[in-house]
């Protein structure tokens, strides 16, 4: 068994949706980490967090430590919101989800 | 700008050769990752290192050997021991290593596609 659980594994919807990805992890954590990788391979940190809710622009990140359990929120989507979202948490380790594929299509 | 590097962006090796990946990062961090990336698998570590002169297996280091003689570079080898290296490989830093050491998000390289032929 993973770590970290991401669902769902794809995602496809239309432009301005409302979308959500979810993360569930299994181990004691300091904070948990939503990546972004684009088709060219480089990853991005969108967000490091360890109680509450974030948000930067349209994504919001929030996260229930009771529950081990974080939400990727993104808003109005658009098509250059296309990627890979990946969700992290470091406990002793960093511990890695395999990816959510998210295509927002026009 | 601030930031990591990888290069080359695509490598092709010959069976039964050895390559070497480079990284190297003007963040100043302490901490350097190589981690290995798979269809359908979350990225897997490799190596790691906190210091300089200092560095410790991950989860799948066998075939594989770094170095770390300056703050700033991080290079991994490749070796023909390694039986499937075709994949993505990504370099990341982190100012400290692990929690409680202060803060540790990861900063990634853009990574570097490697095929063996």
């Amino acid at each position: 068994k993973n770590e970290v659980e991401q669902s769902p594994q794809n995602l496809t919807a239309q432009e301005g949706e409302f979308i959500t990805i979810n993360c569930s992890y299994s181990v004691g954590i300091s904070a948990l980490h939503w990546l972004q990788q684009h088709p060219g391979g480089g990853i991005v940190s969108l967000f490091m967090l360890s109680s509450g809710k974030k948000k930067h622009g349209r994504l919001i990140a929030t996260i229930n430590i009771q529950e081990k359990h974080s939400s990727l929120h993104i808003t109005a989507s658009h098509p250059r919101d296309s990627a890979v979202y990946i969700c992290a948490v470091t406990g002793n380790q960093f511990y890695f989800g395999t990816g959510t594929s998210l295509t927002v299509i026009p | 700008d601030g930031g990591i590097t990888q290069s080359p962006k695509y490598l092709f090796r010959k069976e039964g050769q050895n390559v070497t990946l480079s990284c190297e990062q003007n963040l100043n961090h302490d901490a350097m990752y190589w981690y290995r990336q798979d269809p359908g698998q979350g990225l897997r570590l490799i190596y790691y290192s906190q210091i300089v002169n200092d560095f410790q297996k991950g989860d799948i280091a066998e075939g594989y050997s770094v170095s770390r003689e300056k703050k700033e570079s991080f290079p991994l080898t490749v070796t023909s021991a390694q039986k499937n290296p075709t994949a993505f490989y990504l370099c990341a830093s982190s100012q400290n290593l692990y929690p409680g050491q202060g803060y540790n998000e990861q900063f990634f390289g853009p990574g570097t596609r490697l095929t063996v032929l």
